[in-house]
């Protein structure tokens, strides 16, 4: 089975403090994305990167940088953490970039993050 | 841009009734289109999907949905609800515009289902 870990289930942080979320998967696959989950306004795409070193912005991605030095690790940095930050962060992955829409995406379990 | 339209956020539904989520999409090319479930404390799971093929889809845990191009739409069903599928589910959308190929989810639904 396809593992996506992320580093934190919950994590409480200080406004202007620099914050990573970690994210790993074990299955070798080339996508990697972030998302932001707030109620009432379902998934919405923070950056995603489909190789190592390589990323683009999603729908959402003030605020916010990544990075993918390995295949199987993509990090979200919250370069100054504000309140308006506080959410439910969730990393996935995908197989191939080769036909990025057909691709099952799998996701961690999330981080609650809590920006006080 | 695409979209995904997913009405009412909160579906109650009685044991052993029929679920029914309705989703519905825009998009001017053929899309690809997902029904993701999550469960609560985790992650989002696949439930079903449609590329190519068949418009009626079978997935895990007796769900299917039907892809309906002339109604944009790609509505979830499951003949009779258990305690179990208690959880919030989403409908995502893909295909090739912008260059992009990625995943446009809608607002979701929670699912309660009342003993």
């Amino acid at each position: 089975d396809v593992k996506v870990t992320q580093s934190s289930r919950y994590l409480v942080k200080r406004t202007g403090e620099k914050v990573f979320l970690e994210c790993v998967q074990d299955m070798d696959h080339e996508n990697m994305f972030w998302y932001r989950q707030d109620p009432g306004l379902g998934l919405r795409l923070i950056y995603f990167s489909y190789d190592v070193k390589m990323k683009e912005k999603g729908d959402i991605p003030e605020g916010y940088s990544v990075s993918r030095e390995k295949k199987e690790r993509f990090s979200l940095i919250l370069e100054s953490a504000s309140t308006n930050q506080t959410s439910m962060y969730l990393c996935a992955s995908s197989l191939s970039a080769a036909s990025l829409a057909k691709n099952i995406q799998y996701f961690g379990a999330g981080t609650r993050l809590s920006v006080l | 841009a695409q979209s995904v339209t997913q009405l009412g956020s909160h579906v109650s539904v009685s044991e052993g009734a029929l679920v029914l989520l309705r989703c519905n999409y825009s998009s001017s090319v053929p899309p690809y289109l997902f029904w993701y479930v999550q469960y609560p404390n985790q992650g989002l799971q696949l439930l079903l999907k449609y590329t190519t093929g068949a418009t009626l889809v079978k997935g895990i845990n007796g769900f299917e949905a039907e892809f309906k191009k002339s109604e944009t739409s790609f509505h979830l069903t499951k003949p009779s609800a258990h305690m179990s599928d208690a959880a919030e589910y989403f409908c995502a959308v893909s295909g090739a515009w912008d260059g992009n190929n990625r995943l446009a989810f809608g607002k979701g639904n929670q699912v309660v289902v009342i003993p």
